[in-house]
């Protein structure tokens, strides 16, 4: 069935340093591709989305580009911040309805 | 500003409790989701709602059950509490847009983490 894979955490950086957050998707349909975050005691937050091949998604200085010939759909930051440590759900859509999730990347910024 | 919302934040409950949990969207959404988040599984289906009345099986509807009366709301129903049950749920919203693969984003609640003894 269809999949997401993802890095496992947890991802330590110390603040202004490049995030990188890798995540591939199974090949199958024509998926939207999303990234969700979550912060400590809280539900999860779109934190942006690519719905076609080629796509960037962007939002708060993080960014993604669907790429179809390698199935991935990678986070990039370039320069993180302490606000920014939380756990970040790479999302792939299955169909009309579903949605499914990678296990989640906590990434930890150090002042 | 989009909103779901959930009964509670936390929940003790009993081994063997009913135990039900509520969510609200505010944005006409047709599509209803409960997940549960365990650490190392990521968010794992439980069932979902296409509409008032219907529903379907996720990923792991054993020891669940849902209604969906109204286009707003849908609970969770644990019959029978066990403590494989404490987790922390998560209900979304999404809209039906009628494509073959969905483009819209799923919103979600703030999350109830529920403890059984």
């Amino acid at each position: 069935g269809d999949s997401v894979t993802q890095m496992e955490g947890p991802v330590t950086l110390s603040e202004e340093a490049f995030l990188t957050i890798n995540c591939t998707y199974t090949a199958t349909g024509y998926p939207s591709l999303f990234w969700y975050v979550q912060y400590p005691g809280e539900g999860l937050q779109l934190l942006l989305k690519a719905t076609k091949a080629d796509d960037k998604g962007s939002n708060k200085g993080f960014e993604a580009t669907y790429r179809k010939e390698t199935t991935s759909f990678h986070l990039e930051k370039g320069s993180v911040q302490v606000s920014d440590s939380a756990v970040y759900f790479c999302a792939r859509t299955s169909g009309t309805y579903k949605y499914i999730f990678g296990t989640g990347t906590r990434l930890k910024v150090l002042a | 500003d989009v909103k779901v919302t959930q009964s509670s934040r936390y929940l003790v409950k009993r081994t063997g409790e009913k135990v039900f949990l509520e969510c609200v969207q505010d944005m006409d959404h047709e599509n209803m989701f409960w997940y549960r988040q365990d650490p190392g599984l990521g968010l794992r289906l439980i069932y979902f709602s296409y509409d008032v009345k219907m529903k379907e099986k996720g990923d792991i509807p054993e020891g669940y059950s849902v209604s969906r009366e109204k286009k707003e709301r849908f609970s969770l129903i644990l019959e029978s509490a066990s403590t494989n049950q404490t987790s922390m749920y998560l209900c979304a919203s999404s809209l039906w847009t009628g494509q073959r693969e969905s483009t819209d984003t799923q919103y979600f609640g703030p999350g109830t983490r529920l403890t059984v003894l």
